[in-house]
C-alpha cells in the first residue's frame, strides 16, 4: 500500500524554527514528487511547492519561496518542511501529497500536520 | 496568484444529480487536459477522485465523473449520497509559475 505518514501535531512561539516530516513506503520514494499543500483555518487548499528525493530538485510557489525549504533524505524515505522562524500567519494544517514524474495530480495525501504558531 | 474559480456552495437530495464547475484561462484549465478533483472530508486529508480531467482512480465510485469545456472544468455527481457531502476542490496545471493552482473549494450539501 502506498503511504505517507506525516509528523505529529506542533506547537511554537514565534520565531522559532520548525521541521515536519513526511514518510514515504509502498512505491518508489526517489521517484516520485512530493508536495506540500497547506490549508489555513477554514480556509482551501495552497499549493507550497515541491521535491524530488531523488536528486532533491525543488519547485517553490512564489508565494512560498524563502519563507519556506524543501528538503528530503532519501536514505529514509522521508521528506521535511521546515521555517527558520515562524509567524503566527502560519498556522495551518501542512499536507504531503505524492505526485507521479510527469503526472499532475496528488495521490496519496498525507494525514496533516497541524502547525499552531501562538504567544 | 488567484485561485481558480469554484462556486461556494451546492447542493442536492439523495438520488440526484449535481455539477461543480471551475473556471481558470487559457493557461491552465484551457490549455491543458490536467485537472483534477479532490473530495475532503471535514477533518480529514483531501482524495484524489478525478484527474486529468475525466479519468477515475481505481476505486472512486464511477458515480464521479469530469469533464471540461473551454475554460471551464466541471466534476459531476451523480446518484447522491450522504457520504458525498464534503468540499470539493478541483486544481490544475499551469504553464507559468506557480506550477500548481487550487479552485477554493465547494461545499456540497446533500439535503
Amino acid at each position: 500500500e502506498v503511504q505517507l505518514v506525516q509528523s505529529g501535531a506542533e506547537v511554537k512561539k514565534p520565531g522559532e524554527s520548525l521541521k515536519i516530516s513526511c514518510k514515504g513506503s509502498g512505491y518508489s520514494f526517489t521517484s516520485n514528487w512530493i508536495a506540500w499543500v497547506r490549508q489555513m483555518p477554514g480556509k482551501g487548499l495552497e499549493w507550497m511547492g515541491f521535491i524530488y528525493p531523488g536528486d532533491s530538485d525543488t519547485r517553490y510557489s512564489p508565494s512560498f519561496q524563502g519563507q519556506v525549504t524543501l528538503s528530503a533524505d532519501k536514505s529514509i524515505s522521508t521528506a521535511y518542511l521546515q521555517w527558520s522562524s515562524l509567524k503566527a500567519s502560519d498556522t495551518a494544517m501542512y499536507y504531503c501529497a505524492r505526485k507521479l514524474d510527469s503526472r499532475n495530480w496528488f495521490d496519496p495525501w498525507g494525514q496533516g500536520t497541524l502547525v499552531t504558531v501562538s504567544s | 496568484q488567484s485561485a481558480l474559480t469554484q462556486p461556494a456552495s451546492v447542493s442536492g437530495s439523495p438520488g440526484q444529480s449535481i455539477t461543480i464547475s471551475c473556471t481558470g484561462t487559457s493557461s491552465d484549465v484551457g490549455g491543458y487536459n490536467y485537472v483534477s478533483w479532490y473530495q475532503q472530508h471535514p477533518g480529514k486529508a483531501p482524495k484524489l477522485m478525478i484527474y486529468d480531467v475525466s479519468n477515475r482512480p481505481s476505486g472512486v465510485s464511477n458515480r464521479f465523473s469530469g469533464s471540461k469545456s473551454g475554460n471551464t472544468a466541471s466534476l459531476t455527481i451523480s446518484g447522491l449520497q450522504a457520504e458525498d457531502e464534503a468540499d470539493y476542490y478541483c486544481s490544475s496545471y499551469r504553464s507559468s509559475s506557480p506550477q500548481v493552482i487550487f479552485g477554493g473549494g465547494t461545499k456540497l450539501t446533500v439535503l
